[in-house]
């Protein structure tokens, strides 16, 4: 069946970096792209940013510009997402979602999330 | 803050309807599609709605959506206890080159 498989938890310090995996299969990962998304304790879901799976061509929330990075491995049908200099306030679940084909931005298919903690 | 605003609580009895609203602008809702989603404690989040009223299969018909304008809604009919989750909105906002999630709306069954 389609699904996303994301690397497990993460505890992390202050300035650290953390890499995120999100192994797609099920499907042709080449059609469709990864958009990434998080979630902090007690608050909303938080659109990151999008990476194509055709051409790696990546759109970022402004406030992610510079210090994520969205690449893919097409041999491995993998999407990752870098985070570097780590705050407190990076401290949430993210999530990978395919993009839908289709005139709308719908995210059909879900990870199942990583947490990741960030605290000294 | 979110560029879409959705009520931060909603409120039903077993079997009542409820109504979630998003509210956006013309660079968001007002020219693009709106898809829905909710988030059922410590899972990750589900489509419920693409496409503003388009239902992807698994989603009972008890879920419909619409848009106007600048507006998208959520309606929900007979409310069950499972249904108690927080709910998305979701579309493109073509000023911020970016996706924007609303803020979400936490629907409790009463």
């Amino acid at each position: 069946q389609i699904q996303l498989v994301q690397s497990g938890p993460e505890v992390k310090k202050p300035g650290a970096s953390m890499k995120v995996s999100c192994k797609a299969s099920g499907y042709d990962f080449n059609i469709y792209g990864i958009a990434w998304v998080r979630q902090a304790p007690g608050q909303g879901l938080e659109w990151m940013g999008y990476i194509s799976g055709y051409n790696g061509h990546t759109n970022s929330a402004q406030m992610f510009l510079d210090r994520v990075t969205m690449t893919t491995d097409t041999s491995s049908s993998t999407a990752y997402m870098e985070m570097r200099s780590l705050r407190s306030d990076d401290t949430a679940v993210y999530y990978c979602a395919r993009r839908s084909t289709g005139p709308g931005y719908t995210l059909d298919v879900w990870g199942q999330g990583t947490s990741v903690t960030v605290s000294s | 803050q979110s560029v879409l605003t959705q009520p931060p609580s909603v409120s039903a009895a077993p079997g009542q309807k409820v109504t979630i609203s998003c509210s956006g602008n013309t660079s968001n809702i007002g020219n693009n599609y709106v898809s829905w989603y909710h988030v059922l404690p410590g899972t990750a989040p589900k489509l419920l709605i693409y496409d503003n009223n388009r239902r992807p299969s698994g989603t009972p018909d008890r879920f419909s959506a619409s848009k106007s304008g600048t507006s998208a809604t959520l309606d929900i009919i007979g409310l069950q206890t499972g249904d108690e989750a927080d709910y998305y909105c979701l579309t493109w906002d073509n000023s911020l080159s970016a996706a924007v999630f609303g803020g979400g709306t936490k629907l409790t069954v009463l």
